[in-house]
This record gives C-alpha cells, structure tokens and sequence, in this order.
C-alpha cells in the first residue's frame, strides 16, 4: 500500500499569508494526487487533482505542484474562508489513500 | 446535474449490521465507478472500497474486507454498502462518491453524497 504523510498537521497563518502544505508518498505514484478541503461539517471538496490541476471554480490562489513522492499544496494570500482542514489523496494504486489532514488555523 | 443521494442516519448495536444506499442521477450510471469513504468523529478520511456499476467488480479496504459487501442495482441507479459486526469504531459518516477519470489518466473524487451519520451505540 502507498502511504501517505501529510505535513504539517496544522499550521497557524494570518489572512493574506501564503502557506504550504506537504504530502510525500511512500513509493512513486506520477501525478496521480488530489487535494481535498473541507470545512467542518460539509463534504468534502476537490480542490486540485492530477497534482496540479485546479477543479473548476475553484479560486487561483490555490495551488498544487509535485511529481512522483513529493506534492505540495500552496495557497496564496489566505482568505478568511480558507482557515478549515485539507487532504491529499493518492490515486494510483489500491487501496487509495488519503492524507491524515493539515488543520489551517487562524493565528 | 451529477447528484448521489444517500440514505438517512443510523443507529444501531455493536455486533449488527447496516446498510447504506446511494442513489445517483445525472449522469449514465454504468459509466463511472462508486468508492466509499468513510469519516469517524474528528478523524481523516478513510477509503473503504470500489464497485463497478457496469462489471459489478468491486475492491475493498484491507481493514474492512471480511466484514463489507458493496453492491449495485442498475434499474434504479443505487449502490450500497453493507457493513457488519458493527464496532464502536465503526461510528462514522460514510459517504459515496463518483470517480471521475480514467486510468492512466488521474482518477480523482468529484462528486460526494451528502454523507450518511452511522452510530453504533450500545
């Protein structure tokens, strides 16, 4: 099984920060990771697959880069709807996989 | 519009089973695959298993395997998910979700029920 280790698992930002958030897998997986958000309560939400493609609709300041072990999910000038929790997710090989989660907190 | 329309919460005892279903509209049923995805209260979440609407194949969690069958019914466009032995630790909001994309091409959750709240509680 590829696993996944998301990091950090909460960070602290203020409004308009940019911030980062890591996933490495376990073994090389192409471009086959997807980021997730969700707000407390809610489903859900693909952000960006394919590791570096944004869903529609989804706003430019989220962004995704990475290739084989290494992703990074970048957000730029954080709004104050952006302050919930995120997932990575590994598609490339059963069983799929998630992130354990990084909670982006307001400082 | 895609829409996958789940079942209503459950409660129920250690050591029964339950079952929830997923009704999907919007799109050609048979076409893309169904995955479960399952959320205990406060933790990440966990990815339970596939089905194939079109072959009926499916694929399950190592962790859950001998305890869960998903299945599918075309004529009315519903998947489920049967899970027994219920545990305390199977206390949970368990959603279905359409893939979108094919293999070799990233494979990625679109499209999510609206989750279904199962309490096991003695």
């Amino acid at each position: 099984d590829i696993q996944m280790t998301q990091s950090p698992s909460s960070l602290s930002a203020s409004v308009g920060d940019r911030v980062s958030i890591t996933c490495r897998a376990s073994q090389s997986m192409s471009n086959h990771l997807n980021w997730y958000q969700q707000r407390p309560g809610e489903v859900p939400k693909l952000l960006i697959y394919g590791a570096s493609t944004l869903q529609s609709g989804v706003p430019p300041r989220f962004s995704g880069s990475g290739s084989g072990t290494d992703f990074t999910l970048t957000i730029d000038s954080l709004q104050p709807e952006d302050f919930v929790t995120y997932y990575c997710q590994q598609t490339y090989s059963m069983p799929w996989t998630f992130g354990q989660g990084t909670r982006v907190e307001m400082k | 519009q895609v829409q996958l329309v789940q079942s209503g919460g459950e409660v129920k005892k250690p050591g029964a089973s339950v079952k929830v279903s997923c009704r999907a509209s919007g799109y050609i049923f048979t076409t893309y695959d169904i995955n479960w995805v399952r959320q205990a209260p406060g933790q990440g979440l966990e990815w339970m298993g596939w089905i194939s609407p079109y072959s009926h194949n499916t694929g399950y969690a190592q962790k859950v395997q001998d305890r869960v069958t998903m299945t599918t019914d075309t004529a009315t466009s519903t998947v489920s998910m049967e899970l027994r032995s219920l545990t305390y630790d199977d206390t949970a909001v368990y959603y279905c979700v359409r893939v979108t994309g094919d293999y070799p091409a990233p494979q990625y959750f679109q499209h999510w029920g609206q989750g279904t709240l199962v309490t096991v509680s003695s």
